[in-house]
């Protein structure tokens, strides 16, 4: 089974700020990665699907890159509404399972 | 309008059985994979069952032999009993649509991109 490592657990940041986001792999997903944003209340968003490719409607500021075991999610300049938590979530072939890292809570400093 | 709206939850008591329902309208349910995943409170996502387009299912071990997905194709809705309730199955259950791409051995999966907005699950005597 396919662990998730994601760091920092929180992140406290200000509006404006650049936010880097880690998702480290117990064993090597390719760039079989995806990203998704949750607000308090609402379902999960999905943002980033193959490592690096930003979903449709997600703004530019997002960006996801890496490949292999280390995955990083960034947020260019920090906008008020992008405070949430974010989960990496990969997909092994056989048997099919989904796993979900354990989250990052981004909380305005 | 793309859609998933989450039915049947409730307050169940250990060992009960509870149907959870997921409708879906602006695609078809059969088409797709379609999961289940649950979220218990204060916690992370945590995947639980899908069911492929071919109708295969699969299922997490901490559920397994006690969970059922299914779908009705004639009202494009997705399922999931749940049989043998206990404590730890208390969470918000979302269903989700996968997105895959490509064919054959060039199939990949991108990601889940449509949800429903949840419908909680508690047991609890």
């Amino acid at each position: 089974e396919i662990v998730l490592t994601q760091s920092p657990a929180t992140l406290s940041l200000s509006p404006g700020e650049r936010a880097t986001l880690s998702c480290r792999a117990s064993q090597s997903v390719s760039s079989y990665l995806a990203w998704y944003q949750q607000k308090p209340g609402q379902a999960p968003r999905l943002l980033i699907y193959d490592a690096s490719n930003r979903a449709t409607g997600i703004p530019a500021r997002f960006s996801g890159s890496g490949s292999g075991t280390d995955f990083t999610l960034t947020i260019s300049s920090l906008e008020p509404e992008d405070f949430a938590v974010y989960y990496c979530q990969q997909r092994s072939n056989w048997p099919p399972a989904y796993t979900f890292g354990q989250g990052t809570k981004l909380e305005i400093k | 309008e793309v859609q998933l709206v989450e039915s049947g939850g409730g307050l169940v008591q250990p060992g009960g059985s509870l149907r959870l329902s997921c409708a879906a309208s602006g695609f078809t349910v059969s088409s797709n994979y379609m999961s289940w995943v649950r979220q218990a409170p204060g916690k992370g996502l945590e995947w639980v069952s899908v069911i492929y387009s071919g109708g295969s299912t699969y299922y997490a071990d901490s559920v397994k032999g006690r969970f059922t997905i299914s779908r009705d194709n004639s009202k494009n809705t997705l399922y999931l009993q749940m049989n043998s309730l206990r404590a730890e199955d208390t969470a918000v259950y979302y269903c989700a649509r996968e997105w895959w791409e490509g064919f054959g051995e060039l199939l990949r999966f991108y990601g889940m991109d449509v949800w429903g907005q949840g419908t909680t699950v508690t047991v609890s005597s």
